[in-house]
């Protein structure tokens, strides 16, 4: 069970916008639409700010966005902000019952 | 607002048990499933399993050998244990809400586990 394939690392300046890949197979994002995204700051648990591709929880704000296609979803972080300086993850309801992760990006704003 | 946290020893000799508990508060523990996720020190998150109120659980195929989730919903607890540690198995846990196969909305703050040798 391989990890979903995310770059290292995504940089932008304030008030621009930063996207993010995650690859996985047709066994895991490609199958399903139970995609979701965590923002995780350091030394803090991570926090659920996408879930099934594109939907944000009650109190994220909407510069955070999700999509999908293929194998292949996107997490778009628009006018970043200091704050979002963070690392984010994916994950996937794989088959066979099972999640998988993402490998991780760390976003920094310049 | 739910609360989750984790608890149990911080150090595990190697060839031993891990064995942690996660305590839900301001909510109830029923009719959900429960999830226990670790990330090693710089690296990536990895789901570990889930237990429901049943006590039906799912495993991470890699680690089903060693690995056992049970839940207590008399006190508001569910439980893992990790046997024949290794200094792989060193990382911080976290317990989690699982919404069924979707996401994990609810987080314990972590809890960092070192297998000594």
């Amino acid at each position: 069970q391989s990890a979903l394939t995310q770059p290292p690392s995504a940089s932008g300046s304030p008030g621009q916008s930063v996207t993010i890949s995650c690859t996985g197979t047709s066994s895991d994002v490609g199958d399903y639409n139970y995609v979701s995204w965590y923002q995780q700051h350091p030394g803090k648990a991570p926090k659920l700010i996408i879930f099934e591709v594109s939907k944000r929880p009650s109190g994220v704000p909407d510069r955070f966005s999700g999509s999908k296609s293929g194998n292949t979803a996107s997490l778009t972080v628009s006018g970043l902000q200091a704050e979002d300086e963070a690392d984010y993850y994916c994950c996937s309801y794989a088959r066979s019952n099972t999640y998988v992760f993402g490998s991780g990006t760390k976003v920094t704003v310049l | 607002q739910m609360q989750l946290q984790e608890s149990g020893p911080g150090l595990v000799k190697a060839s031993e048990t891990l064995s942690l508990t996660c305590t839900v508060s301001s909510g109830s523990i029923n009719g959900h499933f429960w999830a226990w996720i670790r990330q090693p020190p710089g690296k990536g998150l990895e789901w570990i399993g889930r237990v429901y109120t049943s006590g039906s659980t799912n495993y991470r195929p890699s680690l089903k050998s060693r690995i056992a989730i049970s839940i207590d919903p008399s006190n508001n607890q569910f439980s893992l244990k990790l046997s024949s540690v290794t200094a792989a198995d060193t990382a911080v846990y976290y317990c989690a809400r699982d919404s069924n196969w979707d996401y994990f909305d609810y987080w314990g703050q972590g809890m960092l586990v070192t297998v000594s040798s």
